[in-house]
């Protein structure tokens, strides 16, 4: 079946580092990918989303690239905040079918 | 729009009683969704409705777990009898259907049972 896997965290970076969080996923079709994020105490928001080969994701400043060679969604910021800290779940969907697949989620702590 | 509203945020109840959760998804979405979120197991989909009607049940995980959805402004995912197991963070999503996956998540119902 259809399955995302996620980096395991948690990834502790400084702020103003760069940001990589790894996903790939595993699909029998051509899924839509997206990245949720979920700050504490709240439920997951959509970041970011790619529907076809070789889009790229963006919003706030992360980014992510749909890439169908190497069945990869990573996603990337070039210089991460102590806001961003969080957890980013990497996702999957069929566009008519709305059940997302979603991996076990990557915890970033970034300190001052 | 309020986004999709969840209700209690916090339930505290002892082994064996019975357990309701609220939701209301936004208006207009055609989906709705049961998640659970633990440590262990990250993030499970337990069940979701299309049009008030339940699609898939698999991830229900015993019949002790049941999900009605009796219009398209509400639904209650209920365990009975509850068990300390049971013990996690349940969310409620909507999505608007046709075509549009984006799906919204409510703030969680934080459950523990002792």
């Amino acid at each position: 079946g259809d399955s995302v896997t996620q980096m395991e965290g948690p990834v502790t970076l400084s702020e103003e580092a760069f940001l990589t969080i790894n996903c790939t996923y595993t699909a029998t079709g051509y899924p839509s990918l997206f990245w949720y994020v979920q700050y504490p105490g709240e439920g997951l928001q959509l970041l970011l989303k790619a529907t076809k080969a070789d889009d790229k994701g963006s919003n706030k400043g992360f980014e992510a690239t749909y890439r169908k060679e190497t069945t990869s969604f990573h996603l990337e910021k070039g210089s991460v905040q102590v806001s961003d800290s969080a957890v980013y779940f990497c996702a999957l969907a069929y566009t008519g079918f709305q059940k997302l697949v979603f991996g076990t989620g990557t915890r970033l702590l970034v300190s001052p | 729009d309020a986004g999709v509203i969840q209700s209690p945020r916090h339930e505290v109840t002892e082994m064996g009683q019975e357990v309701t959760l609220r939701c209301k998804p936004i208006s207009g979405h055609d989906y709705l969704f049961w998640y659970r979120q633990t440590m262990m197991r990250g993030l499970e989909l337990l069940i979701y409705f299309n049009n008030n009607v339940p699609i898939d049940d698999s991830g229900m995980p015993e019949d002790r777990f049941s999900a009605k959805m009796p219009n398209a402004s509400f639904s209650t995912l209920k365990i009975q009898p509850s068990e300390p197991r049971d013990s996690a963070v349940y969310f409620c999503a909507s999505s608007l259907g046709s075509g549009n996956t984006e799906a919204f998540f409510g703030q969680g119902t934080r459950l523990t049972v002792v």
